[in-house]
């Protein structure tokens, strides 16, 4: 039963599309992410809502929205695609936004291609 | 602001031995956490162990333990008696208890020789 569940995989498209990446944890948790990890392996926060309020909006192009409709869901919607967007993204959760001792849990990840 | 090095692009080990992952770190809060995660070939991102700054003993879990050491600001992973599974990227993370953002290193990549 999996904890941190992202669909799709992958996907694969052409610039200037729109897409979405859907993210639904069954943990029971506030607080869910947004991150990037680039061709280099490296990680980035780019949003973080806490029961479905907007608490971490990093340096990101707007053509990055994300929507939360409840707190077990945190869905990542890109418009007009571009080369550059093309990474792993990671959904994860944690108990709660703050605190030292606050575990997040990823899911498997989504890797988006843009062609 | 906070800080996570991972010094260590990749590391080499035999089956069976045990191998330390440095991770140094830079934060100006008084109380903060300390993780690491596990990334296989596969790609999904694993939590390994936590530590916290107040904590005064090393963490441990199965064959991970954290070597803390606040004064020097080091937080290396030993993972003991190898296997092969544990061929993977290892990330180092932080978060200072005023923050809500985790910082990751830039990871080590290591491989377990048979």
């Amino acid at each position: 039963d999996t904890a941190v569940s992202q669909t799709p995989k992958y996907l694969v498209t052409q610039m200037g599309n729109d897409k979405s990446i859907k993210c639904e944890q069954n943990l029971g948790h506030d607080t869910m992410y947004w991150y990037k990890q680039d061709s280099k392996k490296f990680l980035k926060i780019m949003f973080s809502y806490n029961n479905k309020e907007l608490i971490i909006n990093e340096t990101v192009p707007n053509r990055f929205s994300p929507k939360s409709p409840d707190k077990a869901h945190l869905n990542l919607h890109i418009n007009s695609l571009e080369l550059g967007d093309s990474a792993v993204y990671f959904c994860a959760s944690s108990p709660r936004p703050g605190g030292s001792k606050n575990i997040q849990y990823f899911g498997a990840g989504t890797r988006l291609s843009v062609l | 602001a906070q800080k996570i090095t991972q010094t260590q692009p990749g590391m080499f080990v035999q089956e069976k031995e045990a191998v330390t992952l440095d991770c140094t770190y830079d934060t100006s809060d008084q109380s903060y956490g300390l993780f690491w995660y596990k990334q296989p070939s596969s790609g999904e991102m694993i939590f390994l162990i936590y530590q916290g700054s107040y904590d005064e003993q090393n963490a441990t879990e199965g064959r991970y333990s954290l070597n803390f050491q606040k004064a020097r600001k080091s937080a290396n992973l030993v993972i003991s008696a190898s296997q092969l599974g544990d061929s993977a990227m290892y990330f180092c993370a932080m978060r200072g208890g005023s923050n809500y953002k985790l910082t990751f290193g830039k990871g080590t990549l290591l491989t377990v020789n048979p």
